[in-house]
């Protein structure tokens, strides 16, 4: 079946430093990569959307210096973290989308980002 | 943007009853809307969607009706069991591969 793998699951970073986090598609071709951050609230806001072979589109508030996205083949993306403070605090989670499965994406587990 | 909101925020049944949780959108350029299950240290699981073509889908103990007129979804839940306690999301698709997620309901089902 059709998995996607989040690495780290948990993280702290001290305030000010970076962080990175991947994802890996299992079982399909991640033609595109959604990056969501969910809120302690459990509300979520999309950062980007990226496609293999296009630009990456960045939500209003998020930029491409502040989140930072890899999307180099129909497996893999990363997404860091720069400068993290207290606001980037949250459950950061990956969708990916099989052009040829349809619209429905898959998602990992999720980084955990706490910011000391 | 699209805007998804979702009610209840939270509910309690017991065992056995049935759950209704309600999604609206504002976006007509959306057409696809998948609904989430999010637990504990768990992948966010897809659970059921429906396409603004389609009234009604479902599958085992999950109902999933639309009305495009009024831009309102409803999930209804029968025979709750204990697993079923989770939150769960409501989404629109305003584009391709990008959902806007609800506020979401938590749902807790006890013995």
């Amino acid at each position: 079946g059709a998995l996607v793998y989040q690495y780290p699951r948990r993280t702290i970073c001290k305030s000010g430093t970076s962080m990175r986090m991947e994802c890996q598609a299992v079982g399909f071709q991640a033609t595109s990569v959604a990056w969501y951050r969910q809120s302690p609230q459990k509300t979520f806001e999309l950062i980007a959307l990226s496609t293999v072979n296009s630009a990456i589109k960045y939500e209003q508030n998020f930029t491409q210096e502040k989140f930072p996205i890899s999307h180099p083949n129909l497996s893999f993306s990363s997404m860091t973290v720069l400068n993290a403070y207290l606001e980037d605090r949250g459950l950061y989670l990956c969708g990916a989308r099989d052009q040829g499965l349809g619209e429905r994406l898959f998602f990992g587990h999720g980084t955990k980002l706490s910011v000391l | 943007g699209e805007q998804v909101e979702q009610l209840p925020s939270s509910l309690i049944v017991q065992e056995g009853a049935s759950v209704l949780i309600n999604c609206s959108y504002t976006d007509s350029a959306s057409v696809y809307f998948p609904w989430y299950k999010q637990e504990p240290g768990k992948r966010l699981q897809f659970i059921i969607d429906i396409r603004s073509n389609m009234e009604r889908k479902q599958t085992q103990r999950l109902t999933l009706l639309f009305d495009k007129k009024t831009k309102h979804l409803s999930l209804h839940i029968t025979a709750t069991q204990p697993g079923d306690s989770a939150i769960y999301f409501c989404s629109a698709s305003p584009s391709l591969g990008k959902l806007q997620f609800g506020t979401g309901t938590q749902v807790v089902v006890t013995p």
